[in-house]
């Protein structure tokens, strides 16, 4: 039973334009939901979060939007640039703060 | 933040053999788990790692075939008994700092 769905499983986007990657779920009962990033040969670094009770949380670049009627997060990136280039993971806790249960990723090509 | 610290950072063993791998916090820590990201796939969450306790269990992984030591705040083990070639995996070593859950670098796993 997958809990987090990430769709698309790659990416491309041109340099300067905006990247925009999906997550769906399907328990209501999530306090929060957070993004990560993962280079090749490197550990996922967290990216961004957001808390069930707001619908938009911004951090310079990047912008994560929530929508709990539809079950869908997205993580905006403007604009776009190559070192942005890596996986990204959305996550949700099994159990508040702890145990994470994770999308299956979605590879983003920023193009220069 | 948490500073992680795993080794060693890959290897390629055979099949029926162990390896253990170690993870390093650079402060304490209370909470600590280990994670794998088999090839292709997401990242999943293995077990907890408890201090002074046994080692907490998600569903379909179990304490003989990854044996964990947590012998202070700062310091975990996993051990890969037994060794297949399914188990070729990156292993990531986790750990929750104010709020947030930081990753190690990663073991990455090749089991001929």
């Amino acid at each position: 039973d997958q809990q987090v769905k990430q769709n698309s499983p790659s990416l491309s986007v041109q340099e300067g334009r905006i990247s925009i990657l999906n997550c769906d779920y399907t328990n209501s009962m999530f306090d929060y939901f957070l993004w990560y990033k993962k280079y090749p040969a490197e550990g996922p670094t967290f990216l961004i979060s957001i808390s069930s009770i707001k619908d938009k949380n911004e951090d310079g670049r990047f912008t994560v939007f929530l929508n709990k009627s539809a079950k869908h997060l997205s993580l905006h990136i403007v604009p776009s640039q190559p070192g942005d280039s890596a996986v990204y993971f959305c996550a949700v806790p099994k159990e508040y703060g702890n145990k994470l249960v994770f999308g299956a990723g979605t590879i983003l090509r920023v193009k220069s | 933040s948490a500073v992680i610290s795993q080794k060693p950072s890959r290897d390629i063993c055979q099949r029926g053999t162990s390896l253990t791998i170690q993870c390093q916090v650079d402060s304490q820590v209370t909470m600590m788990f280990w994670y794998r990201q088999q090839p292709g796939q997401s990242l999943t969450l293995i077990a907890t790692a408890n201090q002074g306790s046994e080692a907490t269990y998600e569903s379909g992984f179990v304490i003989d075939k990854f044996p964990i030591s947590r012998p202070n705040l700062t310091f975990s083990t996993l051990t890969v008994s037994n060794m297949s070639p399914e188990d070729s995996s990156i292993y990531l070593c986790s750990v929750v700092s104010t709020y947030t859950q930081y990753f190690g670098p990663g073991t990455r796993l090749t089991v001929l």
